[in-house]
């Protein structure tokens, strides 16, 4: 049975720093990995999706990359802004299915 | 292009009731699927919809249905509420099954009281 973990759960730096987001998944047998950002009471927004066969994806500030062997990903947020304050999940898909199995999230708090 | 799009937003319902819960698509996307989002148990889902026919199912009570019509909108609707049914549910679509890019709605806030 696939499960994702995200750790840490709870995450506050100050506005500039770089820093980095882990999710890892016990089956390396994936279809896709996507990253999610949500804010509070809201929907999900997509921020990066990672095929099986590549090793990372970029977009701006956000770059993701992918190790199926250790099962792991990595979001790394360059120069971090208080507007990226949010819980960011990460999903795995396994299967030729539309689910997804996500992890807990990490709730970032960037202070001014 | 318009993204998904769900409604109601806010719902308040008694025990014992009934809810319909609304998803449209992102414009020529095919596949739709539901997920229940909770504090303790974080996201979870619920099924996948598509070309109008359940492709998947979650671990949920009978109690959870859904559909799927022509133009691709889904339903879904919780019979028998019941308190531990409050939550945010959120829909999601993509073009198709496989590898494509999922994109969620703003979720329906269900209030079970």
């Amino acid at each position: 049975k696939q499960e994702v973990t995200q750790i840490p759960a709870a995450l506050s730096v100050p506005e500039g720093e770089n820093l980095v987001l882990n999710c890892s998944f016990t089956d390396s047998a994936i279809y896709n990995l996507q990253w999610f950002r949500q804010d509070p009471g809201k929907g999900l927004t997509s921020l990066l999706l990672i095929q099986s066969s590549q090793r990372e994806q970029t977009s701006g500030r956000l770059n993701a990359s992918l190790d199926k062997s250790s099962g792991r990903s990595t979001l790394y947020i360059a120069a971090s802004q208080p507007g990226d304050s949010a819980t960011y999940l990460c999903a795995v898909k396994t299967s030729n299915t539309g689910k997804l199995i996500f992890g807990q999230g990490t709730t970032l708090q960037v202070k001014p | 292009k318009a993204g998904v799009t769900q409604t109601p937003r806010y719902l308040i319902k008694t025990r014992g009731q009934q809810v319909t819960l609304s998803c449209s698509p992102i414009s020529g996307h095919r596949s739709v699927s539901w997920y229940q989002q909770t504090p303790g148990q974080g996201l979870q889902f619920l099924f996948e919809y598509f070309s109008e026919t359940q492709r998947n199912k979650g671990n949920f009570p009978g109690r959870f249905s859904g559909r799927q019509f022509s133009n691709s909108r889904s339903e879904m609707n919780v019979s028998t509420l019941e308190l531990g049914d409050s939550a945010l549910y959120l829909c999601a679509s993509s073009k198709g099954q496989g590898r494509h890019e999922q994109y969620f709605g703003p979720g329906t806030r269900l209030t079970v009281t």
